[in-house]
């Protein structure tokens, strides 16, 4: 149990275009889901926290209008990169806060990631 | 906030050695302390975790230790394999009720050589 799934795996798309990248909890629901970016041989950085039902919190140095996140349910969050720009290009992963062992919730399940190129 | 240690950056080890990689924290309200591991690529998965009121955790060949005093936590791998190799993150957070936004170390790679 406990999976969450990244669509797409992967992309590639060319300066100014959008992409839309989203994040299920396949079997559980998450009223919260976050946003890393990761460079590579690097740690997670945290972009921001989405709750289901209401906006995103930032992590500072992320520009909002840039990452779009919509959390329209409680399995279901996206995040939009607009006007994507070649320093844009990364391995985007999520995460859904979900359920731990018995009467915690605390466990943090991570999607396979995606790797968007901007070219 | 929050701010995670984490050392060394690189860990290379022979096939059957133990390995250790150890974790500070500053935040002393912090109460779950996950390792996740992750593997060229992949996404990051959960090995083992532990939280404030346990001072070790075991589960085969991997263990936790908690040093609530001294803010600082070590994950022990024995007879390391090589399939082991990958990167290792732990992270510091507020769990079961608390803010939980985790904030993860930068990293530990691991290197087993058969």
């Amino acid at each position: 149990g406990a999976v969450v799934s990244q669509h797409p795996s992967w992309v590639i798309c060319k300066s100014g275009t959008s992409v839309k990248i989203e994040c299920r909890s396949l079997d559980f629901q998450a009223t919260t889901m976050f946003w890393y970016r990761q460079f590579p041989k690097q740690s997670l950085m945290l972009m921001a926290t989405s709750n289901e039902g209401s906006k995103a919190t930032y992590e500072q140095g992320v520009e909002k209008d840039k990452f779009l996140i919509n959390h329209a349910s409680l399995t279901l969050s996206t995040l939009t990169v607009t006007s994507a720009h070649p320093e844009d290009s990364s391995f985007y992963i999520c995460s859904a806060r979900g359920p731990g062992r018995v009467g915690r919730t605390d466990t943090q399940y991570f999607g396979p990631g995606t790797r968007l190129t901007v070219l | 906030g929050e701010n995670v240690e984490q050392h060394p950056s690189t860990l290379s080890v022979q096939e059957g050695d133990s390995a250790v990689i150890k974790c500070t924290y500053s935040d002393s309200a912090s109460n779950y302390f996950p390792w996740y591991k992750q593997e060229l690529g992949k996404r990051p998965q959960l090995i083992i975790d532990i939280r404030s009121n346990v001072g070790e955790k075991k589960d085969q060949r991997i263990a936790v230790t908690l040093n609530k005093t001294a803010k600082h936590f070590s994950l022990h791998i024995t007879e390391t394999q090589p399939e082991d190799s990958a990167v290792y993150f732990c992270a510091a957070s507020m769990g079961s009720g608390g803010s939980y936004i985790p904030t993860f170390g930068r990293g530990t790679s691991l290197i087993v050589h058969p």
